[in-house]
């Protein structure tokens, strides 16, 4: 097992450009976590999935955001007409859903927009 | 609602000095309650958990801390710090057992001086 992947580690873009970033939970796991943290701070919940049904978003999900775990494994983060303060790390993690276990996280993708 | 408060953004000890990192709670219902440590641009590696077993928990690298409930309190130790503890620690709770979203306290930057 390789843990939580994330992809890509680094991503700098233009302001008003549209970004997508891809996490690979660990196999078998199925609720999927996206938090972002930017600097100084501790990670803040975004969303999490359920197998392929997203069962929460946080007021912090605009409307420019939007993730999607299609086929309950892989999931993906949109982030439409990206603005400087989206420049965060976007962590995702995974759990195995049942009783008294943790949740692993990906090593992050690093948004930049300039 | 839940919140976590970690005490000090900064912390500075000696090597093979004690480790205090100070967490406090706040939650409607019985928490679980974890610590993570982040390396600079990585993700975050679980140190320890308290999931309503034991009130001292123990964790990896010499890592333990006490739930008080009392006190509300969730404080880190380790006896003697090793260079290789300087990183980010954050704590974090969760109404259930670690299968819902966490919320993170700040962080606390550890500093270990040789």
């Amino acid at each position: 097992d390789t843990g939580v992947s994330q992809d890509p580690r680094h991503k700098i873009t233009k302001r008003g450009q549209n970004v997508t970033f891809r996490c690979d939970p660990i196999s078998e796991h199925n609720r999927l976590y996206w938090y972002r943290q930017t600097l100084g701070q501790g990670p803040e919940f975004l969303t999490y999935f359920q197998n392929e049904a997203q069962l929460e978003k946080s007021r912090l999900l605009s409307d420019r955001f939007s993730a999607e775990r299609p086929k309950g494994s892989f999931s993906t983060l949109e982030i439409q007409r990206t603005e400087q303060g989206d420049s965060a790390m976007y962590l995702c993690a995974s759990s195995s859903g049942t009783d008294n276990t943790e949740a692993f996280f990906g090593q992050g993708t690093r948004l930049t927009v300039v | 609602a839940q919140s976590v408060t970690q005490l000090g953004s900064h912390v500075s000890v000696s090597e093979g000095a004690l480790v205090l990192l100070r967490c406090n709670y706040s939650s409607s219902v019985p928490p679980y309650l974890f610590w993570y440590v982040q390396y600079p641009n990585q993700g975050l590696q679980l140190l320890l958990k308290y999931t309503s077993a034991a009130t001292l928990v123990k964790g990896i690298n010499g890592f333990e801390a006490e739930f008080k409930k009392s006190e509300t309190s969730f404080h880190l130790t380790k006896p003697s710090a090793h260079m290789s503890d300087a990183a980010e620690y954050f704590c974090a709770v969760s109404p259930s057992s670690g299968n819902t979203p966490l919320v993170f306290g700040k962080g606390t930057r550890l500093s270990v001086i040789a």
